[in-house]
């Protein structure tokens, strides 16, 4: 067990709706990161957010939004989905953003649109 | 454009040999590496990993060795177990220009499988 917990597991929505996935860090850590993983794509950096504040950012699509809050749980707003928005949503945490803090994920959230 | 790969999609051992797992990266800019074993239905579990100022990490039954003039890395296990068997991922990250060590670059992952 990591300690990131997402919620919920499995999602499945209709094109066009808007679904908010949600994410707990592990006890401690500051930072959290959203992961996408694709059958074509593999494991693909969204974005990090590190005490409340944006600290980078990947491919992440304009329709796509998150944040973190102040007791450091974060979420991630997806809307106007598409089919090609079906994916496994990783969320993971670390204590800092240095090279010495490891990422640890949490099991995923899979997000089927139909 | 592909910056971290695995080339091998797959690998089969048998218990108590060896494990070696390749990684290739083509960003000089990334310094520091990691390794991911993967459980179905669970996200990624942290292994070891290495920064670009060493050329080798040990943890237990696992080793990281790093060639920075090949931009190679590979993770042996030794000796390999049953419970061992997961997809394996190598990922790659930076600091340089403003980004983060968080943003790691992943590549596509090698399936080991290792016989009793």
């Amino acid at each position: 067990d990591s300690g990131v917990t997402q919620t919920p597991k499995h999602l499945i929505t209709a094109t066009g709706q808007r679904v908010t996935l949600r994410c707990s860090p592990r006890s401690g850590d500051l930072s959290v990161y959203w992961y996408q993983q694709s059958l074509d794509q593999g494991l693909q950096f969204l974005i990090q957010y590190y005490n409340g504040e944006e600290r980078a950012k990947g491919n992440i699509l304009e329709r796509f939004s998150a944040q973190q809050f102040p007791d450091l749980h974060s979420e991630l707003n997806l809307s106007s989905l598409e089919l090609g928005d079906s994916a496994l949503y990783f969320c993971a945490s670390s204590r800092g953003t240095g090279g010495n803090s490891p990422l640890h994920f949490g099991n995923g959230t899979r997000l089927t649109v139909t | 454009d592909q910056q971290v790969k695995q080339n091998s999609p797959s690998l089969s051992v048998q218990e108590g040999r060896i494990s070696i797992l390749n990684c290739d990266y083509t960003n000089s800019m990334f310094d520091y590496f990691l390794w991911y074993k993967k459980y179905p239905a669970e996200g990624p579990t942290f292994l070891i990993s290495i920064s670009s100022i060493k050329d080798k990490n040990e943890d237990g039954r696992f080793t990281v060795f790093l060639n920075k003039s090949a931009k190679h890395l590979s993770l042996h296990i030794v000796p390999s177990q049953p419970g061992d068997s997961a997809v394996y991922f190598c990922a790659a990250s930076s600091n340089a220009g403003g980004t983060s060590y968080g943003k790691l670059t992943f590549g596509q992952g090698t399936i080991l499988t290792v016989h009793p």
